[in-house]
This record gives structure tokens, sequence and C-alpha cells, in this order.
């Protein structure tokens, strides 16, 4: 079985400080793993992916992710935070053991405080 | 957005009714999905679908069912409402080939009074 793990329901960060949000995963096989972001009355939007290529992936709005295969993580960070960055994120992991279908973690809320 | 939208995108019922909520698509997309958010849970899979009339459940299906008889329509149905059901629901597509990366309609927040 698949899950995720997010560390920390809710983040306050300070404006242009570093972000990082935390996601373990468990799968007893190759992950596919995924950062999504969620403002406020919205739906998902994917921020970004990691495929088993490059372990340290970039997605949009500056936020990157590193996939740690020895520690089970894959970590969101962004050197710099917006006010525009408030919002909800999701990790989630999919598999093709697991039919492809993606698990999401309980999500954690990023508060910027200007 | 992937041309999906979902209707209708607010509604308040009450326990024991019938309510059908309808995702659509624009770009026919194989596999379609339907996910409940919930405070601390995130998203969980309700059901999905990988064409028309082939559906299988996810791991919250009970009480739920869907029917997809175009492929641009995936529909959503509680049979008899219940209060544990007040939820925000998305309905997700997914690219034919891709890693599973999905793409959400905008939602809808049911509630069951």
């Amino acid at each position: 079985a698949q899950s995720v793990t997010q560390l920390g329901s809710h983040v306050s960060v300070s404006e242009g400080a570093l972000v990082l949000l935390r996601c373990n995963y468990s799968s007893s096989v190759p992950p596919y793993l995924f950062w999504y972001v969620q403002y406020p009355n919205q739906g998902l939007q994917l921020l970004l992916k990691y495929t088993s290529a490059a372990t340290l992936v970039k997605g949009i709005n500056g936020f990157e992710a590193e996939f740690k295969k020895s520690e089970t993580s894959f970590h969101l960070t962004k050197p710099s935070a917006h006010m525009s960055d408030a919002a909800e994120y999701f990790c989630a992991v999919s598999t093709k053991a697991a039919g492809n279908k993606l698990t999401f973690g309980g999500g954690t809320r990023v508060l910027v405080k200007p | 957005d992937a041309g999906i939208t979902q209707s209708p995108r607010h509604k308040v019922t009450e326990t024991g009714t019938p309510v059908t909520l309808r995702c659509h698509q624009t770009e026919n997309h194989r596999y379609m999905y339907w996910y409940r958010q919930d405070p601390g849970h995130g998203l969980r899979l309700i059901h999905y679908s990988y064409g028309v009339k082939d559906t299988d459940k996810g791991e919250v299906s009970d009480g739920y069912s869907v029917s997809r008889s175009k492929t641009e329509d995936f529909l959503l149905t509680l049979e008899s409402a219940t209060s544990s059901q007040t939820s925000v629901y998305f309905c997700a597509i997914r690219f034919s080939g891709s890693i599973n990366e999905q793409f959400f309609g905008p939602g809808t927040r049911l509630t069951v009074l």
C-alpha cells in the first residue's frame, strides 16, 4: 500500500523567508511523487512532479522539491516566500502497482506574514 | 484548466435526498476521477473511470455511485445523502500516457443538513 504523511498541518512564514514543507511517503515500489497547490475556493494545481528522472525537481512559482529515497522524502522548498504563496499544499504519491491512483497527504496550509 | 467544469458549484440538500454531481470535460480524456476533500484528510478517491461504462471504486466509495455514458461526462450520485457526505467534491482527469498527473476541476461544495 502507498501512503503520504505531511508534517505540520499549518506553517507560518515571514515574507522573504524560506518556505519548507515536509512530505514523507511509503511505497514498496518506485513511486511517482507530486506537489499540488490549492488557492482559496479553487481546485488543485500541479506545482511539480517527480518521475524517476532528476531527483531535484523544479516547478512553477519558484518552488522545487528533492526526492531522497534513503529518507523516503519529497520536501518542497522555496527560497523566498511571497504573499501570493499563501495557500494549501498537498503532496501525493502514485505507483503502477496501485493502478496509478493518487494518494494524497493531509495538506499543509501556509500563512505568509508581511 | 484542461476544460473541466463541475455543476452545480454549490448545493445544500437535506438528509435522505438523492444528489447528482456532474463533471464535464471537453478534451476527450479517457481517465476521470471523483474525490472528496475534508479537513485533515487531503483528497480521497471515491470512484474513477477508465472509459465509457468502465468504472471502479476508490477508497471511500460507500454511499456513492457513478456513471459514465459519454466520454465527456462523469456523474457522481449520492443515492440518499447523509450529513457525513458534507464535503467539497472534486473531479479530475488524467491524460492518457501521462505519469498520472491529474488536472482538477473547480469543485462542488455540498452541504447535507
